[in-house]
């Protein structure tokens, strides 16, 4: 069965704190993996498609990094409007569907 | 582009009632999905389409209908609701697999919050 693990459920950080956020993924074949940022009140809005093992995507202070059974989510020196849920999600070769994961609730603390 | 719209934004129906959440988007997209996400558990499909005339179940289909009559929309009908539908409601589109893998990603629209009471 294909599944989305991520860890932590909350994390808590004070301002320019890095840390990485981890999705652990059990999928029948990986055609992407794709992170997601949520705010409260919206749709989730895109961040990162990740397709093959090795392969790092930035932008600004995250960077996302994919193997062949988990991507992190590096978040550098964060600031407070880096608050947010975020979610990963997998689509597997032989579907159309995506799989989400519970996300991840970062608060950037000033 | 308006890009993926859906109405209402908030609802509160009774229990027994139905009603039809409405999703149309202006990307051109063939495929469309519907995702529920209660508190703490992610986002699960109820139901996706490929093309007009395609529908597929997800995850958690029951109590849930679709059509998809055109390529720009994509309604998902309650009927008989009951409280376990509250929840938050979000349609997203795709553009569809393509045959190099390169950027592909949903966009969602701004959900719909549903009380049942």
């Amino acid at each position: 069965e294909d599944q989305v693990t991520q860890s932590p459920e909350a994390l808590r950080l004070q301002e320019g704190e890095s840390s990485s956020l981890n999705c652990s993924y059990t999928v029948s074949g990986l055609r992407g993996l794709f992170w997601y940022r949520q705010d409260p009140g919206k749709g989730p809005e895109f961040l990162f498609t990740l397709y093959s093992a090795g392969e790092e995507k930035e932008k600004e202070r995250l960077k996302a990094t994919l193997t062949k059974k988990e991507s992190f989510l590096h978040i550098t020196a964060p600031k407070p409007e880096d608050s947010a849920t975020y979610l990963c999600a997998v689509t597997p070769t032989t579907g159309n569907q995506f799989y989400f994961g519970t996300g991840t609730s970062l608060t950037v603390i000033p | 582009n308006a890009g993926v719209t859906q109405t209402p934004k908030f609802r509160i129906l009774k229990i027994g009632q139905s009603m039809t959440l409405q999703c149309a988007q202006d990307m051109n997209h063939n495929y469309m999905y519907w995702y529920r996400q209660d508190p703490g558990m992610g986002l699960k499909l109820i139901y996706y389409s490929v093309g007009a005339g395609i529908t597929d179940k997800g995850e958690v289909p029951n109590g849930y209908n679709v059509s998809r009559s055109t390529t720009e929309d994509f309604p998902l009908r309650l009927e008989l609701a009951a409280p376990s539908q509250t929840s938050v409601y979000f349609c997203a589109t795709h553009r569809g697999l393509q045959p190099r893998a390169t950027n592909e990603k949903l966009f969602f629209g701004s959900g719909t919050q549903l009380s049942v009471l």
